[in-house]
Formats: structure tokens, sequence, C-alpha cells
């Protein structure tokens, strides 16, 4: 089945400890990106690939890490998680970077105390 | 970089009747407009998109239409179901591929 699946779904963490979210697709994808929803926000872009080994930011890369190692890999690292950071987070692929539907993840709701 | 705002963001209407969220750009190189459905609790999930050549797209009772002199887009639902009750975002892809959404609308279909 095509998917894109993230892990962990629900995390609760404390302010300062490194975390590292999982995001794959097998679709073969080239284009991967990374969102965070917040209420009255809608999805906000963190960074995005566009191919293997090269990522570029987004609209709120700051307190971000990620890595494109692998085409169907997309880790988001959060090397010191804040409270601020507390948030609806999904993953997404596309065929390309140009005119092609983005399949979302199932989403990865984290909490930092 | 790419801004994209959304209106309204609350849409109430009855059953069977028309819908319509209005969007704007400010990139005038952003060249692929998406719009998602999310229900409650689920992923984001593409209804319709247009390209920036194409004025409009219809599929079964959702459009979108585009004016690109006036960097706006916008959908229309008809003969709305309960079934339509969701937010509903729109996008844009800037020029450098990234991309941005709107705050979106949360539509409510009374029975």
């Amino acid at each position: 089945e095509a998917q894109v699946t993230q892990n962990p779904r629900y995390l609760i963490t404390v302010t300062g400890k490194k975390l590292t979210v999982t995001c794959s697709q097998n679709m073969n994808h080239e284009y991967m990106s990374w969102y965070r929803q917040d209420p009255g926000l809608g999805l906000r872009q963190i960074y995005y690939s566009m191919n293997v080994e090269v990522t570029d930011k987004g609209d709120v890369p700051e307190g971000y890490k990620v890595s494109r190692k692998e085409k169907r890999n997309f880790p988001l690292i959060l090397e010191s998680p804040s409270p601020n950071q507390t948030s609806l987070y999904f993953c997404a692929s596309s065929l390309s970077g140009q005119y092609n539907e983005q399949f979302f993840g199932p989403g990865t709701r984290l909490t930092v105390l | 970089g790419e801004n994209v705002e959304q209106h309204p963001s609350t849409l109430s209407v009855q059953e069977g009747d028309s819908a319509v969220i209005k969007c704007t750009y400010s990139d005038s190189a952003s060249n692929y407009f998406p719009w998602y459905k999310q229900e409650l609790g689920k992923r984001p999930q593409l209804i319709i998109d247009i390209r920036s050549n194409v004025g409009e797209k219809k599929d079964q009772r959702i459009a979108v239409t585009l004016n690109k002199t006036a960097k706006h887009f916008s959908l229309h639902i008809t003969e709305t179901q309960p079934e339509d009750s969701a937010v509903y975002f729109c996008a844009a892809r800037g020029g450098s591929n990234d991309m941005r959404f709107g705050a979106g609308t949360r539509l409510t279909v009374k029975p």
C-alpha cells in the first residue's frame, strides 16, 4: 500500500531532550516536506527536500533540523525542544516539486513540557 | 517568500447551498494552487488543484478559479452536503518550490 508513515504518533517530552520524528514514504517520491499545524495558523512549512541531499528552509525552520540521506526517509530532528514547539507535525511527500499532489502522513502530536 | 491569506475563517451554510472560500497570494512566481480538506482528527487530503496556466477547473461539485493578475484563487462547492463539513486549506507553491498554506476555513453544512 502506497503511504507515508511517521513515528512516533504521540510524544510527550521535556525541554532540552533531543528527539527525532521519523518519516518514510514507499512511493519513490522526490519531494518531501515537514509541516507543523497550530490552531488558527494553518499548516506552516518547516523544511522541504527536492531530492536526496537537497534540503531547504521553509517558513518556520528555527529550532529544527532535517536530513535526506535516502530518498524514502526524511527525519525531523529537534536538538533542544522547547514548549513553543508543542504542535501537531505532518510529513508529506509528492512525486516532484512541481504540480503534484502532496500525500500526508498521519501526524505526530508532540508535547514539550 | 510567499504569503497566503484565506477568508473566511468560518463558514456555515444550509445543506444544498453553495460555499465559496477565497485566497490571495503574494509571490507572482507561484505556479501551483492546491486545495486540501481536513476532517477532524485526520490528515489533509487533496480535493482539487490548479496550475497557473489555467483559469478554472471543475470536478463534479467542486471548482477552483484562478485570477493571476489579481493574485487570488477561490474554491466553490455547490450543492453542499453534511459530509462536506471540514476544514479547508488553500495553498500556493512559490517560485522556490516552497509551499505556503492559508490559515484554513472551517465549513459547517447544516442538514
